[in-house]
């Protein structure tokens, strides 16, 4: 089981829709992360927040725009996607190091499987 | 510059044999290293990890790596593979950030 939790598990949307993915995690970590995953390919990092701050922002468009409520909650709000967008969204968290960074393995979410239209 | 390949985009072995996934690495100052495993439709899970400890490294569902620092590899294996164990291998090194190999899809023959 894992103990990242994300939701919905899947998602479609249209161009104009506006949506959020969600992603909880209780183990007390400082960090957590958005990745893209398209097919066949690795994780690709979109943003790290550490301690409720956004401390990495990968060139991500605005049309994606992360929110960290709280140290347990994470959200990405979605807005005029496009068809490209669609993807596996994986939400993480790690402990973090007094400098911010992670040299800990990440815990992974399920997934949230967005499709837009 | 850290970075991280992992050879063979794709691996076939018979249920039984063993398993030999490649990962290499490069990095500047000395890594945290991570094999992570990815059912179809899943999230990433952790199957081991080595942090400067011992060079062997035990994970879970049989799987080992051991770290070799002079050829700066981390390759996964296990002795006698299971169908189960079919899915897709990532490698990954930790300097501050994490950096993903490109994944190896293990198909495992009955």
């Amino acid at each position: 089981d894992t103990e990242v939790t994300q939701t919905p598990k899947h998602l479609v949307m249209g161009m104009t829709n506006k949506k959020s993915l969600k992603c909880e995690q209780h183990m007390g970590h400082r960090a957590m992360y958005w990745y893209k995953q398209k097919a066949k390919k690795p994780p690709e990092l979109m943003f790290v927040y550490s301690y409720e701050k956004l401390s990495i922002n990968e060139s991500v468009p605005s049309r994606f725009s992360p929110e960290c409520p709280n140290s347990s909650l994470l959200n990405l709000h979605l807005h005029a996607l496009q068809p490209e967008d669609s993807a596996l969204y994986l939400c993480a968290s790690s402990q973090t190091t007094s400098g911010g960074f992670n040299t800990g393995e990440l815990f992974f979410g399920e997934g949230s499987r967005l499709t837009v239209l | 510059a850290q970075s991280v390949t992992q050879l063979g985009s794709h691996v076939s072995v018979s249920e039984g044999a063993l398993v030999l996934l490649r990962c290499n690495y490069s990095s500047s100052v000395p890594p945290y290293l991570f094999w992570y495993v990815q059912y179809p439709n899943q999230g990433l899970q952790l199957l081991l990890k080595y942090t400067s400890a011992a060079t062997l490294v035990k994970g879970i569902n049989g799987f080992e790596a051991e770290f070799k620092k002079s050829e700066t590899s981390f390759h996964l294996t296990k002795p006698s593979a299971h169908m189960r164990d079919a899915a897709e291998y990532f490698c990954a090194v930790s300097v501050n950030k994490f950096y993903f190999g490109s994944g190896t899809k293990l198909n495992v023959k009955p």
